[in-house]
């Protein structure tokens, strides 16, 4: 799986406020998922993974939803801090070692 | 714990080089990747072991890459002879079975081939 990240669409977010970051994912077949971080420079950060089984999962200000009808996959960060300022993107996974990855969302947070 | 090691974190070389990128996986962890990241292409998954052997590597673009893992702890990427088209960031990443695990990212060495 490859994915295209010419142009990156962009959240801007207050600090302060949540941000919502989506993804669309490929493969009815997917069943496990996996939001990363990446700052500039740096390797992609694992933040939150979540099985098909489930359809939340809830981790230290940050929140996975699983609609696995529609396929579709969403990451929430509470309290959204300059830190947090990152590229997102998703990984999904059908029970091989192949992980398809998303394009990436890029989130901007104002001061 | 240290996390997916990788060196160098920046190489620069001149077109005709051979490059070596080196990788340390999370100790404990059965399988290692490498993918490459590019604007245009984003990951590439580039090759895939498991318990030290090479499963797939379907994704080397050509001969002039070659991959070796011969112990649980190391793994090496060549690149001979390099392009300037090899220049991209490289990932190593490594994960405890492979399949459908969590999979852990190193911090990548960044590769400009002039």
């Amino acid at each position: 799986g490859e994915s295209v990240g010419l142009h990156l669409p962009t959240l801007s977010v207050q600090e302060g406020d949540n941000s919502i970051i989506n993804c669309a994912y490929s493969n009815s077949a997917s069943d496990y998922f996996i939001w990363y971080k990446q700052e500039s420079g740096k390797g992609p950060q694992f933040i939150i993974d979540i099985r098909s089984n489930m359809d939340k999962r809830q981790g230290q200000r940050v929140t996975v939803l699983l609609n696995k009808t529609v396929k579709h996959l969403s990451l929430q960060i509470a309290a959204t801090q300059p830190g947090d300022s990152a590229v997102y993107f998703c990984a999904e996974n059908g029970g091989t070692y192949k992980y398809i990855f998303g394009t990436g969302t890029r989130l901007k947070v104002l001061a | 714990d240290a996390g997916v090691i990788q060196s160098p974190r920046h190489e620069v070389t001149e077109m005709g080089q051979e490059v070596t990128l080196r990788c340390k996986p999370i100790s404990g962890h059965n399988s290692l990747f490498w993918y490459r990241q590019t604007m245009m292409r984003g990951l590439e998954l580039l090759i895939y072991f498991n318990n030290n052997v090479p499963i797939d590597d379907s994704g080397m673009p050509e001969d002039r890459f070659s991959a070796k893992m011969p112990n649980a702890s190391f793994s090496t990427l060549k690149i001979q002879p390099s392009e300037p088209r090899d220049s991209a960031v490289y990932f190593c990443a490594s994960s405890l079975g492979g399949r459908g695990e969590k999979l852990f990212f190193g911090s990548g060495t960044q590769l400009s081939v002039l």
